[in-house]
């Protein structure tokens, strides 16, 4: 069965200090992978997503960035953190189909920002 | 671009009532998705409507889309305090764009 990874659950940077958070699925091949944020009063909103690798769609101009290595890892990234990007990081992948299809969500990254 | 709204923001509701919360979109959805999530994890599928007037239910969920396909609402029957945590529902309007989600409804269940 196919399992989606992502880490760390909980995270506390300084402001302007670099980013990186992993996410891995297991069971499944050639998957579109997205990054989510949840911060209060916002909702969920789409960051990127990959339908295949070194494959980025960028949703929202920001100083955050991400990158697919390999087949089944996403990883977004900053390379200074600023007070606005603190929320809840989601990763998730759906079958690659197509991109409007069922999303299966990784348990979330809570990133502050200080 | 596609948005999303639902309501209410949030609910509190004593144990053993209906509810049902609502999404309206702006434009004719494609597809409208039923996710739940705890609050700080992830989010776990509920349901998917695709067709006008399309009905579906799992246990004591039933989600419903409208025949214009622009308003999808999903009631609870008999809340229960498992039921509690917060209500997304998203959607896409073309058939191949990522999904956009709305703010949610926070769902509290008192006994």
């Amino acid at each position: 069965s196919q399992t989606i990874h992502q880490w760390p659950a909980t995270l506390v940077q300084p402001v302007g200090s670099p980013l990186s958070l992993e996410c891995t699925v297991e069971g499944t091949s050639n998957p579109n992978l997205y990054w989510y944020r949840q911060a209060a009063g916002r909702g969920l909103q789409l960051l990127f997503y990959s339908v295949g690798i070194g494959q980025i769609s960028s949703e929202v101009p920001q100083n955050l960035s991400a990158s697919r290595p390999q087949d089944r890892q996403f990883i977004l990234s900053s390379k200074k953190l600023l007070l606005s990007d603190s929320g809840f990081y989601l990763c998730a992948w759906s079958v690659p189909q197509g991109l409007a299809e069922k999303l299966f969500f990784g348990s979330g990254t809570q990133l502050s920002v200080l | 671009s596609q948005e999303l709204e639902q309501s209410p923001q949030s609910l509190i509701v004593q144990e053993g009532k209906n509810l049902t919360i609502n999404c309206t979109s702006s434009k004719t959805l494609y597809g409208l998705y039923w996710y739940k999530q705890k609050y700080g994890e992830g989010l776990i599928f509920l349901m998917m409507l695709q067709k006008g007037g399309e009905e579906k239910s799992h246990e004591k969920i039933t989600a419903k889309l409208d025949e214009k396909k622009q308003q999808s609402s999903l009631h609870i029957t008999a809340s229960q305090p498992s039921h509690a945590g917060i209500y997304l529902c998203g959607a896409d309007n073309s058939g191949n764009t990522p999904l956009v989600f709305g703010k949610g409804t926070r769902l509290s269940v008192i006994a």
